[in-house]
């Protein structure tokens, strides 16, 4: 169980190009999820904390109106790239928490993003 | 805010142990976990600690001290796959338990 997918794997896009990164909770129900952003040879860079039906809390320095982050239902998340450059090229990973023994983020297998 | 230290690179040699240090400075302190990650892919969870103390999980164990602000994780018996990056992350109950991600440390295993 807890298992987390992402869509697309990867992509590539021309710059200027907006690109939808969706991300599942394939067999629970999270009420938060958690979008990373992870750089060649570097850590996992939290960009911002989603919950169900509400706002979602951006880390300091991540522009908001750049990465639009919608919690449509608890088992859905959405990262929308806007206008995206060549320096947005990223992996970008979600995680989701489900209430248990450790209440542990469990990863989605990440999002290549390209940017042309 | 929080600090969160480890190792940039360790080598060791197949079928040996080698122990992957991680400290850090943070408020609110709610638990350590250690995830490995390969590259190109998702981070996998391999540990968690909230108390002192030793967890052992077959080859992988992990300590944490918390007056100490310190853990490790130690991988015994090394294997070829055990090559990749090994995250240690605090979790801060002050900040809707996020999770803050130390620098990783890239492991690489040696025939």
């Amino acid at each position: 169980g807890a298992v987390v997918s992402q869509h697309p794997s990867r992509v590539i896009c021309k710059s200027g190009t907006s690109v939808k990164i969706e991300c599942r909770s394939l067999d629970f129900q999270a009420t938060t999820m958690f979008w990373y952003r992870q750089f060649p040879k570097q850590s996992l860079m939290l960009m911002a904390t989603s919950n169900e039906g509400s706002k979602a809390t951006y880390e300091q320095g991540v522009e908001k109106d750049k990465f639009l982050i919608n919690h449509a239902s608890l088992t859905l998340s959405t990262l929308t790239v806007t206008s995206a450059h060549p320096e947005d090229s990223s992996f970008y990973i979600c995680s989701a928490t489900m209430v248990g023994l450790y209440n542990e983020q469990f990863f989605g297998p990440g999002t290549r993003l390209t940017v042309l | 805010g929080q600090n969160i230290d480890q190792p940039t690179e360790m080598t060791a040699t197949e079928g040996a142990i080698v122990q992957i240090n991680c400290t850090y400075q943070t408020s609110g302190f709610n638990g350590l976990f250690w995830y490995q990650q390969h590259a190109g892919e998702a981070p996998t969870f391999l540990s968690y600690n909230v108390l002192d103390g030793l967890e052992e999980k077959g080859r992988f164990s992990s300590f944490l001290s918390r007056s100490k602000g310190y853990s490790y994780l130690l991988l015994k018996e090394l294997q070829m796959k055990d090559s990749a990056s090994y995250l240690c992350a605090v979790r801060n109950n002050n900040a809707g338990n996020m999770l803050t991600f130390g620098g990783g440390t890239r492991l690489m295993v040696k025939p």
